[in-house]
């Protein structure tokens, strides 16, 4: 049981390219969410999906694009990278629907020069 | 919208000492959840306690104990014996009951000497 997992865990882009960062989890868990971390501040939601074929934005969707095919994956696409996207990125999830406590994948650095 | 604040940047305690964390939040809801998360240098987010806003008694896990005052809406995190291990970031994180976002605070470093 790998729990959330996420790749790469370092990139560096240039700007203007673009990438797929990738989630996967193997808990069955049907909520999935992508967050971004930059210095100084918490964790701030991108992105988030209640089940296969369902998504919805957060507080910063702005240049990030998801999608959810399968109930264990949720990519995250960067279009066009921005120096402005530097920050490290966690997936997460969670059990059923409403709140509760989430479990978090190690992260993703990413560096847009 | 709800909003997290942690008013202490950065804190350090003496190994086995006692700390206590603060956190205050804003919040028009009567349900919800309150969590605590440690990042450790390693990156990784750790949950190490959980309160339902809709039960009294305190939460407690091991040597870590919270002090919710609802009506203050306060929620602070005292870690007794410390050990130097629980050098990190810690988090104070708001969910609505019916929400799927959690609501971070912008941490505070904690450093534990030996």
């Amino acid at each position: 049981n790998a729990g959330v997992t996420q790749t790469p865990k370092f990139q560096v882009l240039k700007t203007g390219q673009s990438m797929t960062l990738q989630c996967a989890q193997d808990m069955n868990h049907e909520y999935m969410s992508w967050y971004r971390q930059d210095p100084g501040m918490g964790l701030r939601l991108i992105h988030y999906s209640v089940g296969a074929g369902i998504t919805d934005q957060g507080e910063v969707p702005n240049g990030y694009n998801v999608s959810r095919s399968t109930t264990e994956d949720f990519p995250l696409r960067l279009l066009s990278a921005a120096p402005s996207q530097t920050s490290v990125y966690f997936c997460a999830t969670k059990i059923g629907t409403g709140a509760g406590e989430q479990y978090f994948g190690p992260g993703t650095r990413l560096t847009v020069t | 919208a709800q909003t997290v604040t942690q008013s202490q940047p950065e804190m350090s305690v003496q190994e086995a000492e006692t700390v206590t964390l603060s956190c205050t939040y804003d919040t028009s809801e009567n349900n919800y959840y309150l969590f605590w998360y440690k990042q450790p240098p390693s990156r990784q987010m750790i949950l190490v306690i959980r309160q339902e806003a809709y039960k009294q008694q305190n939460a407690t896990e091991n040597r870590f104990s919270v002090n919710f005052q609802k009506a203050a809406k306060s929620f602070s995190l005292k870690i007794s014996d410390s050990q130097l291990g629980d050098t990190a970031m810690y988090f104070c994180a708001f969910a609505g009951a019916g929400s799927y976002q959690l609501t971070f605070g912008k941490g505070t470093k904690l450093s534990v000497i030996p």
